[in-house]
């Protein structure tokens, strides 16, 4: 299966761009690229998903490599509520997300 | 409805108790997901149903048995479990199984304490 690697932690101030960097070197031609957060007590949240093409919604972008060996996340305007940890997870060719280790993003006002 | 339920949200159970966990969506989703996650750790895989059918089983010992009565329900049956079996366990859905699964709609979760 292939793995993931994000950094640990990153911080960023309230209104200023957030991009968060995701190497998936393994990745095989069927792994689509999912990103999930995660806040105090709660369950994961869903955030953005792509195979190829970038993709905007409105939490973020996702940017993919044209290898597609990383992708990075984009939140365009942190506030104090994308304070979380953040998920880059390959969805595998049965459906098998497995989590890594995460990114915890602090927001500072 | 986007809402995965699971119930209940707290569960206390001894060593040799046999409970069970439940998980509901009425998205109309055809893959359901059970995670486990401990403190402080991400989430777990443990086992994924798609179309009603065992797809996935990430080699979860047998005193967790995972039961799929319908499209729209999922059970987790715990027997005999061990203290370090202690965590959240989480449910999710999505539209379809295999590697376009789409979104995953996750639920707050079951506390799980094992005494």
């Amino acid at each position: 299966d292939a793995k993931t690697t994000q950094p640990n932690s990153m911080e960023s101030n309230e209104e200023e761009p957030v991009h968060l960097p995701c190497n998936h070197s393994t990745i095989s031609g069927t792994d689509y690229i999912h990103w999930y957060r995660q806040l105090p007590s709660q369950g994961p949240e869903y955030v953005i998903h792509g195979l190829t093409s970038n993709v905007n919604n409105r939490m973020a972008s996702l940017a993919i490599a044209e290898d597609r060996k990383s992708s990075t996340l984009i939140l365009h305007r942190a506030t104090l509520r994308d304070a979380a940890v953040y998920y880059c997870i390959l969805s595998g060719s049965w459906g098998k997300l497995q989590f890594g280790a995460g990114t915890q993003v602090v927001v500072t006002p | 409805d986007t809402e995965v339920t699971q119930t209940p949200k707290h569960l206390v159970m001894g060593m040799t108790n046999k409970k069970s966990l439940k998980c509901e969506q009425h998205m109309g989703h055809r893959a359901m997901y059970w995670y486990k996650q401990k403190a402080k750790k991400p989430p777990e895989l443990m086992f994924v149903y798609s179309y009603e059918k065992l797809s996935i089983n990430e080699s979860v010992p047998s005193r967790f048995s995972p039961e799929c009565p319908n499209s729209s329900l999922l059970n987790l049956h715990l027997h005999a479990l061990q203290p370090e079996d202690s965590a959240l366990y989480l449910c999710a859905s999505s539209h379809r199984g295999g590697a376009n699964t789409g979104e995953l709609f996750f639920g707050e979760g079951s506390r799980l304490t094992v005494l």
